[in-house]
C-alpha cells in the first residue's frame, strides 16, 4: 500500500533557529499532503493543505510566515518551522492523499489518506 | 461549523466485552466518515469508513444520518485493541484534509 516516509522523527533545536521537516511519498504520486499538529493528549490539528506546485493553504490562526510549506515535487512536501520558540514546540504529522480502488459509481469516494509516523519538535 | 464530538476522553473495558466508542458529527451535507487507529508508538492508520462498509479487526461502524452519529462498536474486545482511536468525518472528498475529534484512549483490561 501506499507508504509516507516522514523525517526527522525527533528533532531538537534552539530559539531562533529554524528547522526543516520531511514528507514523502515512496511508491505513488501525492498531488495533496496535509500537515497536522498534536499538542500532548491533544487531537490533531490541521494546519494547512499543500498541493503541488502551487502555494499552500493555511488553516485559521496558523501562520504561514513561521510554517512555511514548499511542495514542489508530486513526491515531497517539506515543513519549515522558522524562529522556532519553545511553544512550538510539538508532535508534527503529515499524510497524504491516496487514490483508492472503488466501483465507478462511488468514484467521488475513491481516496484515502496515508498518515507519516510524525516529528517530535522541542525547542530549547 | 463543521464539529466532530467523541465524548469519552478514556474508555476502560474488560478483555471479551463489548466496546461502543462514541462519534457525532455536525456537518452539512454528507460527509464521508473515517475511524482512524494509532496504537502505542505506530502512525495512525485507517480503521474503516463508512463508503467501505468493511469489518475490519471486528470493528463495526453504523452511520446514523438522524442522529448525526457513527458509532464504532466491537462485540467482543481483545487486549490489543488497546490503542487511541480518533473520528475524523471528511467533507472535502480528499481536498481538504481531515477534522479529528479529540480520540478515545481505549484500554482492554485482561
Amino acid at each position: 500500500g501506499a507508504v509516507v516516509s516522514q523525517h526527522p522523527s525527533r528533532v531538537i533545536c534552539k530559539s531562533g533557529t529554524s528547522v526543516k521537516i520531511e514528507c514523502r511519498s515512496l511508491d505513488f504520486q501525492a498531488t495533496t499532503m496535509f500537515w497536522y499538529r498534536q499538542f500532548p493528549k491533544k487531537s490533531l490539528m490541521l494546519m494547512a493543505t499543500s498541493n503541488e506546485g502551487s502555494k499552500a493553504t493555511y488553516e485559521q490562526g496558523v501562520e504561514k510566515d513561521k510554517f512555511l510549506i514548499n511542495h514542489a515535487s508530486l513526491t515531497l512536501s517539506t515543513l519549515t518551522v522558522t524562529s522556532a520558540h519553545p511553544e512550538d514546540s510539538s508532535f508534527y504529522i503529515c499524510s497524504a492523499r491516496t487514490e483508492t480502488e472503488g466501483p465507478p459509481q462511488a468514484r467521488i469516494f475513491n481516496y484515502g489518506y496515508t498518515f507519516g509516523s510524525g516529528t517530535r519538535l522541542t525547542v530549547v | 461549523a463543521q464539529r466532530v464530538t467523541q465524548p469519552e476522553k478514556l474508555l476502560s473495558v474488560f478483555k471479551g466485552a463489548p466496546v461502543e466508542l462514541k462519534c457525532n458529527y455536525s456537518y452539512s451535507g454528507s460527509p464521508e466518515l473515517f475511524w482512524y487507529v494509532q496504537y502505542s508508538r505506530q502512525r495512525l492508520q485507517l480503521l474503516l469508513r463508512h463508503i467501505s462498509r468493511e469489518s475490519i479487526k471486528g470493528f463495526t461502524a453504523d452511520l446514523n444520518k438522524g442522529e448525526t452519529s457513527f458509532h464504532l462498536k466491537k462485540p467482543f474486545a481483545q487486549e490489543e485493541d488497546s490503542a487511541m482511536y480518533y473520528c475524523a468525518p471528511d467533507s472535502g472528498g480528499g481536498a481538504d484534509g481531515l477534522t479529528f475529534g479529540k480520540g478515545t484512549h481505549l484500554i482492554i483490561q485482561p
